[in-house]
């Protein structure tokens, strides 16, 4: 059955420091993958998404992830952390069979100054 | 372009009570989905809607009901509330003829029920 699993409810960097959120999926299918942001008391925000191009995929606000089939992983990254950055993060796989976004339970992203 | 529009942001019921929430899509987008997002939980696919009919459904009860209406828009209906449908209620619109994985939410509508 296809899923999603984000390691991590919540990560805490610096101002400044490497960003690492983590993904990884199943699928029985080549998989579509997003990253949406969630600020505070509003809707979702695509960041990236995946769709069997290039396995590095670059999004807005600085982020990029990379699609890695062998480790069935997402992961999302953005190398120099800033206070806007702080929010949720949801890895979601596509299911074109049903027309549906499965996604994961989220990751709080703590930026400290 | 207009993005996807929800009303009302906020809403509180009591337990048994009906509720509907509305959803306008972003324009030249005729297919709608609805999420459930709990609190501290990601978002859980209700059902979709594409040319007015019922598209795909989640793992949702049958008291959570849909509409889409001639101009896309559509509506959540959810008969006697439980305590455990308290959420942030997602929609999202997207092409049918493009890549319909191409969502984009609203802002969502809060719901409590006490």
């Amino acid at each position: 059955a296809q899923s999603v699993t984000q390691l991590g409810s919540h990560v805490s960097v610096s101002e400044g420091a490497l960003v690492l959120l983590r993904c990884n999926y199943s699928s029985s299918v080549p998989p579509y993958l997003f990253w949406y942001v969630q600020y505070p008391n509003q809707g979702l925000q695509l960041l990236l998404k995946y769709t069997s191009a290039a396995t590095l995929v670059k999004g807005i606000n600085g982020f990029e992830a990379e699609f890695k089939k062998s480790e069935t992983s997402f992961h999302l990254t953005k190398p120099s952390a800033h206070m806007s950055d702080a929010a949720e993060y949801f890895c979601a796989l596509w299911m074109d069979s049903s027309y549906k976004l499965i996604f994961g339970s989220g990751t709080r992203l703590l930026v400290r100054p | 372009e207009t993005g996807v529009t929800q009303s009302p942001t906020h809403l509180i019921k009591t337990r048994g009570q009906q509720v509907t929430l509305r959803c306008s899509s972003q324009s030249g987008h005729n297919t709608v989905s609805w999420y459930q997002q709990a609190l501290g939980q990601g978002p859980q696919f209700i059902f979709q809607y594409y040319r007015e009919e019922e598209n795909g459904r989640g793992n949702f009860p049958p008291r959570f009901s849909g509409l889409q209406f001639p101009n896309y828009s559509s509506e959540l209906n959810v008969n006697a509330l439980e305590l455990d449908d308290s959420a942030l209620y997602l929609c999202a619109s997207s092409q049918k003829t493009g890549p319909s994985y191409e969502q984009y939410f609203g802002p969502g509508t809060r719901l409590t029920v006490t």
